[in-house]
């Protein structure tokens, strides 16, 4: 069963850094690219950032470019996301998410960490 | 960057009745349109992609069509499970972008 589980959320003083964490099992992390989506609270889904199987290819939102940086470990069989420079509208749950490389969609999804951004 | 617009907004029904949710974008994104649902408190979950297949386990009663700038979702007889929030979701064009969403309620 393919299972992804975030973590590394939690509240943060604006201008503070955070690292999430999302772990997969049950399918070859190495075979798939991978996704950082967030909903801010009552919100709709926005697409933060994707990193290719080898992350040889990797894209951001605009509204984080430059503040957040995607990594993986195929190894350890997680994904990163490196949260600099927070501001209070990066305030939301962090949804990591799986594709198949190419022009494919989000087939599987974690359940999310909270990210609160606040003084 | 590719706009997706849904509508309506909210979608009111009753259990049984067919609903019609639309997705329209900006520019042709071709036929690589998703679409996903959302429960309460729940992650979102894969229903149609390439815009008109089933994913794993989707019930029959959810269909897609549509290709270019123009999208439907149809989910044929309502169950209360079905009520929900719906996305549409372009990965045509990078940034991958969605739609604000359909919140499809009882009636």
């Amino acid at each position: 069963e393919v299972q992804l589980v975030e973590s590394g959320g939690g509240l943060v003083k604006p201008g503070g850094s955070l690292r999430l964490s999302c772990a997969a099992s049950g399918f070859t992390l190495s075979s798939y690219s991978m996704n950082w989506v967030r909903q801010a609270p009552g919100k709709g889904l926005e697409w933060v950032s994707s990193i290719s199987s080898s992350s040889i290819f990797i894209y951001y939102a605009d509204s984080v470019k430059g503040r957040f940086t995607i990594s993986r470990d195929n190894a350890k069989n997680s994904l990163y996301l490196q949260m600099n420079s927070l501001r209070a509208e990066d305030t939301a749950v962090y949804y990591c998410a799986r594709s198949v490389a190419g022009p494919n969609p989000f087939d599987s999804w974690g359940q999310g960490t909270l990210v609160t951004v606040s003084s | 960057e590719i706009v997706m617009t849904q509508s309506p907004a909210t979608l009111s029904v009753s259990p049984g009745e067919r609903a019609t949710l639309s997705c329209r974008a900006s520019q042709s994104v071709s036929s690589n349109l998703a679409w996903y649902q959302q429960e309460p408190g729940q992650a979102p979950r894969l229903l149609i992609y390439d815009a008109s297949t089933r994913a794993t386990g989707i019930p029959a009663r959810f269909s897609g069509s549509g290709s270019g700038t123009e999208f439907t979702l149809t989910i044929s007889s309502l169950q209360s499970e079905d009520f929900a929030v719906y996305y549409c979701q372009q990965y045509n064009n990078w940034p991958r972008t969605f739609g604000q969403g359909t919140k499809v309620e009882i009636k």
